[in-house]
Order: C-alpha cells, then sequence, then structure tokens
C-alpha cells in the first residue's frame, strides 16, 4: 500500500502476556520510528531506526520493550510481560530522510493496546 | 522542563474567525519545527514546516518562528469546522534523531 500499515489495530492483552506490534512502513523509507501516546498527550518517542541500524533506543521505558528491524523495511516493537501501564496507542512512522532532517513524518493508524 | 510545551486548554472558535495556538520549546539549537493536525482517532498528518524566524504562510494556515524567544505558533484563519482537531507542535531536538512532541491543543471551531 501507500501508506504506513500498523498490525493489529487493536489488542487486548492480559497482565503478563507478551505482545507483538507490525509495522509496513512506506516502501524506500529509510528512516522509521515507534512513538507511545497516551489518552490526551502527545506522542512520546521510543526509539528510531535507520535503516536495520537501531540509532536510538532512549524512549524505550524499560527493558520489556524491544524493537527490531532486520531487513531494514518491516518492524516489530516488542513488549514482554505486559503491564497495565503500557496501554496506549503505540504508533509507527517513516521519513525518507535521515535524523536530524526526517521532520516529515508519515504515520500509520497505531495500534491501541489495552492491557487488563 | 518538557522539551516541548503546549499549556493552552481547549480552544473554541466560531466558524471563520482565527485560532491562535503557541508553543515553546527548551533545546536552543534545535532548527526544525513543525505542526501536526490530529483528528480524534486517527493519527497525526503534518500541516507545516517552518526552518526560519518569521512567519510562513500555507493557504489559511500561518506558522510563526521565533527563535530568539523559542518560541513557534500557528494561525489558522477562516476557520472551518473540519479544522477541529488537536494540533501537535512538534520539533526536532539538535543533535537526536527524533522529533519531540507537545501534547496538543484541542481546536473546536463552532458552526
Amino acid at each position: 500500500g501507500a501508506g504506513v500499515s500498523q498490525s493489529p489495530r487493536y489488542k487486548v492483552a492480559k497482565r503478563g502476556q507478551d505482545v507483538a506490534l507490525r509495522c509496513d512502513p512506506i516502501s524506500g523509507h529509510v528512516s522509521l520510528f515507534w512513538y507511545q501516546q497516551a489518552l490526551g498527550q502527545g506522542p512520546e518517542f521510543l526509539t528510531y531506526f535507520q535503516n536495520e541500524a537501531q540509532l536510538d533506543k532512549s524512549g524505550l521505558p524499560s527493558d520489556r520493550f524491544f524493537a527490531e528491524r532486520p531487513e531494514g523495511s518491516v518492524s516489530t516493537l516488542k513488549i514482554q510481560r505486559t503491564q497495565q501501564e503500557d496501554s496506549a496507542v503505540y504508533l509507527c512512522a517513516s521519513s525518507d530522510e535521515t535524523g536530524l532532517n526526517a521532520g516529515e513524518l508519515f504515520f500509520g493508524e497505531g495500534s491501541r493496546l489495552t492491557v487488563l | 522542563q518538557k522539551e516541548v510545551e503546549q499549556n493552552s486548554g481547549p480552544l473554541s472558535v466560531p466558524e471563520g474567525a482565527i485560532a491562535s495556538l503557541n508553543c515553546t520549546y527548551s533545546d536552543r539549537g534545535s532548527q526544525s519545527f513543525f505542526w501536526y493536525r490530529q483528528y480524534s482517532g486517527k493519527s497525526p498528518e503534518l500541516i507545516m514546516s517552518i526552518y526560519s524566524n518569521g512567519d510562513k504562510e500555507d493557504g489559511r494556515f500561518t506558522a510563526q518562528l521565533n527563535k530568539a524567544s523559542q518560541y513557534v505558533s500557528l494561525l489558522i484563519r477562516d476557520s472551518q469546522p473540519s479544522d477541529s482537531a488537536t494540533y501537535l507542535c512538534a520539533v526536532n531536538i539538535y543533535g537526536n534523531n527524533r522529533l519531540a512532541f507537545g501534547k496538543g491543543n484541542q481546536v473546536v471551531v463552532i458552526p
């Protein structure tokens, strides 16, 4: 497709379960970002990939969060042993620019995670 | 201090009026500034970018940047009901490979 695709759109997990969220960026986009957006808040940065390299993971809230982009296209965000505070919308965004120039981000529709 | 601050509460404007949104940022070295629009339940979409001090106009939208005051604003002229959304200010943090977002300002245009 032409846009950023995320799946699943909605995920309900029991506390302690592991979840995996997938992002398929716009074809050819070098940069890929994951953001977390809580209700009523702006997106909070989680991690950044340039091609397959994870250049910045400073926003990952704990070691339960892990992201990968092994072939430089599709990315997966994995959350282990989910907690209620992980409930949020997880947004993936891609850009054809890198680093400091990557201001025009194209966002997917997000994956809404609810942890019970 | 948060990297990007948007402190105003929801803004209600009558149709046809001007909506004015403000944003401040903490990193004096930042060079790139953006406004994203987010409809309820949807993802953010870029509406304006600005890199130099002064005004930048695009249709009914005008972005204003004052780097000395570390201040970015967005004006929406002739507001329409379709402008009702949350507007997110975003700053490319100098030395980092990411955009930092403010918490957003909700705008409601009343017909």
